[in-house]
């Protein structure tokens, strides 16, 4: 089956922890991108990239960080430095060259840091 | 900047009944999504908009797209109370071969029986 996976579905830390993360596509995607999701809210771009080895910041990226070494992985980081790290996360991937330019969501991880 | 606006945010109905959610958004695209969320659960795609005058249907909801206008809509005809969640209307901006979404804060829908 073809999809976007993300793990783990939740996720628990401490306040002053990096916390890693994961996505996987086997869609044969170029682009992938990711999301923070507050209650009530809608979604807010984190980071994209369009190909490996290249990433571009969202309207929301300071205390994120991102890496693209391979077309189906694409992890993120939250760091220490990102205020309110507690939030849903969500992963999606499109392909560059389709007219829809549709993006297809992962499960996502909800995040909780105390 | 681009600002994506959805009214209502909060919507009660009763089943049989019709209503339409509204999407109006800040700068010129020809793109329109929408999408439904479930509670505690991802994005599922509801619609593909991708040109002015663009209608498409599934089952008891509509969407259309006004690109003069800046605007989208999201019918709903004789509500059913499966189709409780919120949804969500994204406009793409077309970025270097990606493509950024920005999305509405969103129209929960509760349907009474």
């Amino acid at each position: 089956d073809g999809g976007i996976t993300q793990s783990p579905k939740y996720l628990f830390r401490k306040e002053g922890q990096n916390v890693t993360l994961s996505c996987e596509q086997n869609l044969n995607h170029d682009a992938m991108y990711w999301y923070r999701q507050d209650p009530g809210q809608g979604l807010r771009l984190i980071y994209y990239s369009q190909i490996v080895n290249d990433f571009q910041k969202g309207d929301i990226a300071e205390g994120y960080s991102v890496s693209r070494e391979k077309k189906e992985s694409f992890p993120l980081t939250v760091t220490s430095a990102q205020k309110n790290p507690t939030a849903f996360y969500l992963c999606a991937s499109s392909m560059t060259g389709a007219p829809s330019h549709e993006q297809y969501f992962g499960p996502g991880t909800r995040l909780t840091v105390t | 900047e681009l600002k994506v606006e959805q009214n209502p945010l909060f919507l009660s109905m009763q089943e049989g009944k019709n209503y339409t959610i509204y999407c109006n958004y800040s700068t010129t695209s020809d793109r329109l999504y929408w999408y439904r969320q479930d509670p505690g659960k991802s994005l599922e795609s509801l619609f593909v908009l991708l040109s002015n005058g663009a209608v498409k249907q599934e089952g008891r909801l509509m969407a259309s797209l006004d690109t003069k206008a800046r605007l989208s809509t999201l019918h709903i005809t004789a509500a059913v109370h499966d189709l409780s969640a919120t949804y969500f209307c994204a406009v793409g901006l077309l970025i270097q071969g990606a493509q950024k979404l920005v999305f509405g804060q969103g129209t929960r829908l509760t349907i009474n029986p």
